[in-house]
């Protein structure tokens, strides 16, 4: 079917400190695939995308890369700061235009 | 709208009785998609809408739950005869189409005591 899978949290980090939120997908068809953010209080918004295999998203210092040979979509970011505490959530889409989401992952971090 | 709007942000209701839940996409958007956050289970996919079709209601999970779209726009989502497992986060999404970038709104959390 269609699943994502991505660690449980809370991820618990201190400032600056390097970032890895783990994320991988089913292998049915050749999914774009998706990081959202839900910030305390506000909606979810997209993150970064990538749309086939090999791509990397980027942006606010975040990356993930499409990795088809190991099914994956991890989230990293170099150096996080307090304000990147935040709800995060991996999604791929379907043939059918919707997305399927992960569990979250809570992440905080402390000055 | 600059945003997705959702209403009302906050509802509680007693078991057994109907509640509707509105959500307003921005202007133009084309596909709304309605999901549910439950503690710990992520985001379940309810029913996306494509105009005022359904083309996908997959996720609804009784049928207790209905969802209609009216103009292209305004989306409710009703739930009849509310049990305690109804109680969640109700949001909404919209996009211009499909699923590359929904804008989400801030969501309706519905308790049912």
């Amino acid at each position: 079917g269609n699943s994502v899978t991505q660690m449980e949290g809370p991820v618990t980090l201190s400032e600056e400190a390097f970032l890895t939120i783990n994320c991988t997908y089913t292998a049915t068809g050749y999914p774009s695939l998706f990081w959202y953010v839900q910030y305390p209080g506000e909606g979810l918004q997209l993150l970064l995308k990538a749309t086939k295999a090999d791509d990397k998203g980027s942006n606010k210092g975040f990356e993930a890369t499409y990795r088809k040979e190991t099914t994956s979509f991890h989230l990293e970011k170099g150096s996080v700061q307090v304000s990147d505490s935040a709800v995060y959530f991996c999604a791929r889409n379907t043939g059918f235009q919707k997305l399927v989401f992960g569990t979250g992952t809570r992440l905080l971090v402390s000055p | 709208g600059a945003g997705v709007s959702q209403s009302p942000s906050n509802k509680v209701t007693e078991k057994g009785k109907d509640v509707e839940l509105r959500c307003d996409p921005i202007s133009g958007h084309t596909a709304l998609y309605w999901y549910r956050q439950s503690l710990g289970q992520g985001l379940e996919f309810l029913i996306y809408f494509q105009g005022n079709s359904a083309p996908d209601k997959s996720g609804l999970p009784s049928d207790r739950f209905s969802a209609e779209r009216t103009g292209g726009s305004v989306s409710t989502l009703t739930i009849q005869r509310t049990q305690q497992e109804d109680s969640a986060v109700y949001l909404c999404a919209s996009s211009l189409q499909g699923a590359e970038k929904l804008f989400f709104g801030s969501g309706t959390q519905l308790s049912v005591l």
